[in-house]
């Protein structure tokens, strides 16, 4: 099964600077689909970007970013010139394009400093 | 907000209660799902339906009941909890469920259930 690792229970940054979440997972699949999602406190759950596994050029949503490196099996979110409105729970997760299982990541809690 | 719909928000129950959870999405979406969020664990995918059929079923427990009478709507039905069932439930939605192609789940605010 496919199993989605976030090492990095919590991180924090300064506003204006950027930051990056570790993600890393371990599937034996080809074709597949990696999500990053982020919570808010008290706040829905929205998707902050995706990447499709047989695209190599890395996915670009405003000031987030993706490093994926397929061989590695790292999927890492880069957060540019933070704001205090990224502070959130942040949710690495996979899909297999082969089945409708979404397998998720435990988390890495953001915290912007003003 | 997206456009998906969870009520109640909070819920105190006892084991032996027998309560609903209910989801519903506005976003003419086919297929919707229940995830389950407890602390310091990862979301677990509990059930999928698409066009109203379950398509998924993640061994969960039978004191966990889910129903989609139509695309629109999801419910959880709960009875006989334990106390490690307490967390958060997430509904989500999205567009219909074809294999490799990707479509974006569209998440819920959740129910807040603690079980007494």
């Amino acid at each position: 099964a496919q199993t989605v690792t976030q090492s990095q229970p919590e991180m924090s940054v300064q506003e204006a600077e950027t930051v990056t979440l570790s993600c890393t997972y371990d599937t034996s699949e080809s074709d597949y689909y990696l999500f990053w999602y982020k919570q808010p406190p008290s706040r829905q759950m929205i998707l902050v970007i995706r990447q499709e596994a047989y695209k190599q050029q890395n996915a670009t949503e405003n000031r987030f970013s993706v490093n994926f490196q397929k061989a590695a099996k790292s999927f890492s979110l880069k957060i540019s010139d933070s704001q205090l409105g990224d502070a959130a729970m942040y949710f690495c997760a996979y899909r297999s394009a082969g089945n409708n299982d979404m397998r998720f990541g435990a988390g890495t809690r953001l915290t912007v400093k003003p | 907000e997206t456009g998906v719909t969870q009520t109640p928000r909070h819920l105190v129950m006892g084991m032996t209660n027998k309560k609903s959870l209910k989801c519903e999405q506005h976003l003419g979406h086919n297929a919707m799902y229940w995830y389950k969020q407890s602390a310091k664990k990862p979301l677990e995918l509990m059930f999928v339906y698409n066009f109203k059929e379950q398509t998924e079923n993640n061994s969960v427990p039978s004191r966990f009941s889910p129903e989609c009478p139509n695309s629109s709507h999801l419910f959880l039905h709960l009875h006989t909890l334990q106390p490690e069932d307490s967390a958060l439930y997430l509904c989500a939605s999205s567009q219909d469920l074809v294999q490799r192609v990707l479509y974006e789940q569209y998440f819920g605010p959740g129910t807040r259930l603690t079980v007494t």
